[in-house]
């Protein structure tokens, strides 16, 4: 079975510096995707990034990048220029890319809270 | 609709209760899946639809969970005697089809609170 962690429980950040989250899984699988969610206080997760892992380039989706490491299981969320509306729980997620409809599901990691200081 | 709705957006009940919560998907999606995040942690996986059948059950807890979606788009997930320990926000998610490719988009969920 897959695990996602975030060793990060809480993160602070002021305004308009750079933030990065950690994210480490564990998968026997060579075919995957990972990503990275936010969950504000409305709590519906919204998808930030997405990674496939047969790809080597780091996804990029304007302020956000991720620093993915296939051979070290390590995927970290780089947000630029924070601002204010980025506060809010930040999730990395594992999904298996290929087989039977087992293990369509997204696993999650425990989340780290973000924090924007003005 | 525009995104995925859930109804109701908070349900109390006193354990022992029975509780039903539903999900409206996307239009046109044909997967629908079921998550429950306690409090403090991230979102664990339940159950995952693929037009009106089950096509992996095997994050359900036990025999007290039970889900539905009998014509391929609403989805109810039914819970029998409840107990303090289900409390969670309950998440419901859709995707186009069930290519791994497709995102999934989530809902608000519904907060339980089992009294």
């Amino acid at each position: 079975a897959q695990t996602v962690t975030q060793s990060q429980p809480e993160m602070s950040v002021q305004e308009a510096e750079t933030v990065t989250l950690s994210c480490t899984y564990d998968t026997s699988e060579s075919d995957y995707y990972l990503f990275w969610y936010k969950q504000p206080p409305s709590r519906q997760m919204i998808l930030v990034i997405r990674q496939e892992a047969y790809k080597q380039q780091n996804a990029t989706e304007n302020r956000f990048s991720v620093n993915f490491q296939k051979a070290a299981k390590s995927f970290s969320l780089k947000i630029s220029d924070s601002q204010l509306g980025d506060a809010a729980m930040y999730f990395c997620a594992y999904r298996s890319a290929g087989g039977n409809n087992a293990g369509n599901m997204l696993t999650f990691g425990g989340g780290t809270r973000l924090m924007v200081k003005p | 609709g525009a995104g995925v709705s859930q109804t109701p957006s908070n349900k109390v009940t006193e354990k022992g209760k029975y509780v039903e919560l539903r999900c409206d998907p996307i239009s046109g999606h044909t997967a629908l899946y079921w998550y429950r995040q306690s409090l403090g942690q991230g979102p664990e996986f339940l159950i995952y639809f693929q037009g009106t059948g089950a096509a992996d059950d095997s994050g359900l807890p036990n025999d007290r969970f039970f889900a539905v979606r009998p014509e391929g788009s609403v989805s109810t997930l039914k819970i029998q005697r409840t107990e303090r320990g289900d409390s969670a926000v309950y998440l419901c998610a859709s995707s186009l089809g069930p290519d791994r490719v497709h995102e999934q988009f989530f809902g608000p969920g519904t907060r339980l609170t089992v009294l």
